[in-house]
């Protein structure tokens, strides 16, 4: 099935600095990826859509400036918080549909990557 | 808009069985299903797309009635690993880019 790996699993770090994140499609591409953001006992806000090749697009409320993405290949997508604050201390995930022999792309999963705890001290 | 889910917790005994309902206000294309154990990611259960379409695999089967906006989840003779948080995500249009919006979860617990 496919899979999508999502590095590092967690990361802490002091206020100010920046955090990257890695979300990668291993056997499938991508031209599309999705970052959710959860916090605890909460449902999947999704931040922006990832698109290959172009701008992200964010969602309302989401800053552009402050939550970096880049998506430079079919397999990778990059989130990057930058100048983190404890406020940014959330759960983030990354998604992506494989729709390979789906009869249509509406008919395709969203697969996760494992999730990314950030922790701003 | 995010889709409204009931309820927003359960707690079975082992071999009960469960609905989860998800309802939006506005039109779907279709219906997706997850689960989420506690600090994993989500897992793909299943997707609804047409109008009264059923779905199931196992003992876990799905429903889509379009003209109500509304998709049910059923776990039937649930077990122990059926616990964790269910998100219906939905999505309003045919449309590579189309997101899912996810709805506030049901917390499922099943008892020994």
């Amino acid at each position: 099935g496919a899979v999508v790996s999502q590095h590092p699993s967690w990361v802490i770090c002091k206020s100010g600095t920046s955090v990257k994140i890695e979300c990668r499609s291993l056997d499938f591409q991508a031209t599309t990826m999705f970052w959710y953001r959860q916090f605890p006992k909460q449902s999947l806000m999704l931040m922006a859509t990832s698109n290959e090749g172009s701008k992200a697009t964010y969602e309302q409320g989401v800053e552009k400036d402050k939550f970096l993405i880049n998506h430079a290949s079919l397999t990778l997508s990059t989130l990057t918080v930058t100048s983190a604050h404890p406020e940014d201390s959330s759960f983030y995930i990354c998604s992506a549909r494989d729709w390979t022999g789906a009869i249509t792309y509406s008919y395709s999963p969203l697969h996760f990557g494992i999730g990314t705890w950030v922790s701003v001290t | 808009q995010q889709p409204v889910q009931s309820p927003q917790a359960v707690i079975l005994r082992e071999g009960e069985d469960a609905v989860i309902n998800c309802s939006s206000s506005k039109a779907l294309y279709s219906v997706h299903w997850y689960r989420q154990k506690h600090g994993e990611a989500p897992v793909f259960l299943m997707i609804l797309l047409k109008g009264g379409e059923q779905k199931g695999h196992d003992k876990i089967s799905a429903s889509f009635n379009e003209k109500k906006q509304q998709s049910s989840l059923y776990l039937t003779a649930s077990q122990l690993s059926y616990s964790g948080t269910y998100f219906c995500g939905t999505q309003r249009g045919f449309n590579a880019g189309n997101m899912l919006t996810f709805g506030g979860g049901t917390r499922l617990m099943v008892k020994p």
